[in-house]
């Protein structure tokens, strides 16, 4: 089955700054890969998607890239603000075998004032 | 609209113990799917299901059952609980197929603690 593996684990960062994550997927029939964000006691809430007839998207200050070859995907975020702060997790879905979406270990983010 | 919701919002249940957890949404949506969120572990995917009648086993699917008897609800059953299962537990939904954004709506989870 699809396995997601997600880097770093703990990533901070001052206020301003760029923050980039990254992860890798390992079933080459997943094509659509979606990041959540969830902040402190919250639900997960989708941030930025991106399918695999697309190399990139950006939104605002959030942008994502694929890789379909090396099988990777990352988030980069800009201009890093406090309320960025949170844990962010990658997924990749497929339809094979019916409908699943596989999330990565997730990345907590922290953004210094 | 509710969107998708869950109870009980928190449990301590002692080991050995039946729990089901319960969900309902009110989107129509045809996929639900349950999820345990452990330190360190992220998301993962304890079962699904594409469409009412049907459900399928994720990537930690031992322990635990579903049923998929309508569109709207789908319970997760702890039948004899375990120390181990102690988590919580998101259900979320999405529309597949026809309309298929891929995005998944989460509930606001179930704090469950197994003694």
């Amino acid at each position: 089955g699809e396995n997601v593996e997600q880097h770093p684990s703990t990533l901070s960062v001052q206020e301003g700054d760029s923050a980039v994550i990254k992860c890798t997927y390992s079933d080459s029939a997943s094509n659509y890969f979606p990041w959540y964000k969830q902040e402190l006691g919250k639900r997960p809430q989708l941030i930025i998607d991106i399918r695999s007839n697309v190399g990139e998207k950006k939104d605002q200050r959030i942008a994502v890239t694929l890789n379909k070859t090396a099988k990777h995907f990352s988030l980069h975020i800009t201009e890093t603000q406090p309320e960025d702060s949170a844990v962010y997790f990658c997924a990749a879905s497929t339809n094979t075998g019916g409908f699943k979406t596989i999330f990565g270990a997730g990345t907590r983010l922290f953004v210094k004032a | 609209i509710a969107g998708i919701t869950q109870a009980p919002t928190s449990q301590i249940l002692a080991a050995g113990r039946r729990m089901t957890l319960r969900c309902t949404q009110d989107m129509r949506h045809n996929a639900m799917y349950w999820y345990r969120q452990d330190l360190g572990l992220g998301l993962r995917l304890i079962h699904y299901s594409n469409t009412a009648g049907t459900t399928g086993k994720g990537e930690v699917p031992d322990g635990y059952s579903v049923s998929r008897a309508n569109t709207d609800d789908f319970p997760l059953t702890l039948a004899s609980a375990v120390p181990s299962q102690t988590s919580v537990y998101f259900c979320a939904s999405s529309q597949r197929g026809s309309g298929d954004t891929g995005e998944l709506f989460f509930g606001e989870g179930s704090r469950l603690t197994v003694l």
